[in-house]
């Protein structure tokens, strides 16, 4: 069974630019996350899709990114315009049911420069 | 607001020794888990706990729910072992509260 997979790998965009990131979950998982982890900080809760909803959006940073996952299957990341403070690691992760006792699958992530 | 702690930050041990890495959190937790990332990769969930503690292979990972403590033991250390430890808050919506990591170096 292929895990949660996350394109590209690596981004290297300038300040201005957009850029968008691909998550794919496991086959059958209805929840899908997004975290980021920028240089020296701990990882921090993006959102939270329960199929193609929006379950919980709170850690969204601002409008600049915007999240879609259509059909409940791949998720897109959409960070426009990107700024210097955007770079780090994204995360992508997907469990199968919507419950904190779920183990949740992490992709191998997409790590963002913005110069 | 729940603030999740780890200690140490870095660590380094001699193949073979009995290593612990520890986790507090502030508030009541629905489930802690504790995560491994290798240099370069992806994340990979080693444990989920909400009581007592739980073992696999070498690893164990205990929890005191009245102290908000948890620890991940790691027995016979071996190199590749070597990775950043991570745990994390499992909130009631699933949603990973994260601690800054501990950095493990096992040297052979």
């Amino acid at each position: 069974e292929a895990g949660v997979t996350q394109f590209p790998s690596h981004s290297v965009i300038e300040k201005g630019q957009t850029v968008t990131l691909r998550c794919d979950p496991i086959s059958g998982h209805d929840n899908l996350y997004w975290y980021r982890r920028v240089m020296g900080k701990e990882i921090k809760f993006l959102l939270h899709f329960v199929k193609e909803s929006k379950q919980d959006e709170s850690g969204m940073p601002n409008n600049r990114f915007l999240a879609e996952r259509t059909g409940g299957t791949y998720s897109t990341l959409k960070v426009q315009p990107a700024e210097l403070e955007d770079s780090g690691v994204y995360f992508c992760a997907s469990s199968q049911d919507y419950s904190y006792q779920e183990t949740q699958y992490f992709g191998p992530g997409t790590r963002l420069l913005v110069l | 607001k729940n603030e999740v702690e780890q200690s140490p930050q870095n660590l380094t041990a001699q193949e073979g020794e009995f290593i612990t890495i520890n986790c507090s959190y502030s508030v009541g937790i629905s489930a802690l888990h504790w995560l491994q990332q290798h240099p370069g990769g992806g994340i990979v969930s080693l444990f989920m706990l909400s009581s007592g503690k739980k073992k696999h292979g070498r690893l164990i990972a205990t929890i005191n729910i009245q102290e908000k403590h948890s620890s991940l033991h790691i027995t016979a250390s071996h190199p590749r072992d070597s990775a950043v430890y991570i745990c994390a808050d499992g909130g009631s919506q699933g949603n990973l509260i994260f601690g800054k990591g501990t950095k493990l170096s096992v040297k052979p």
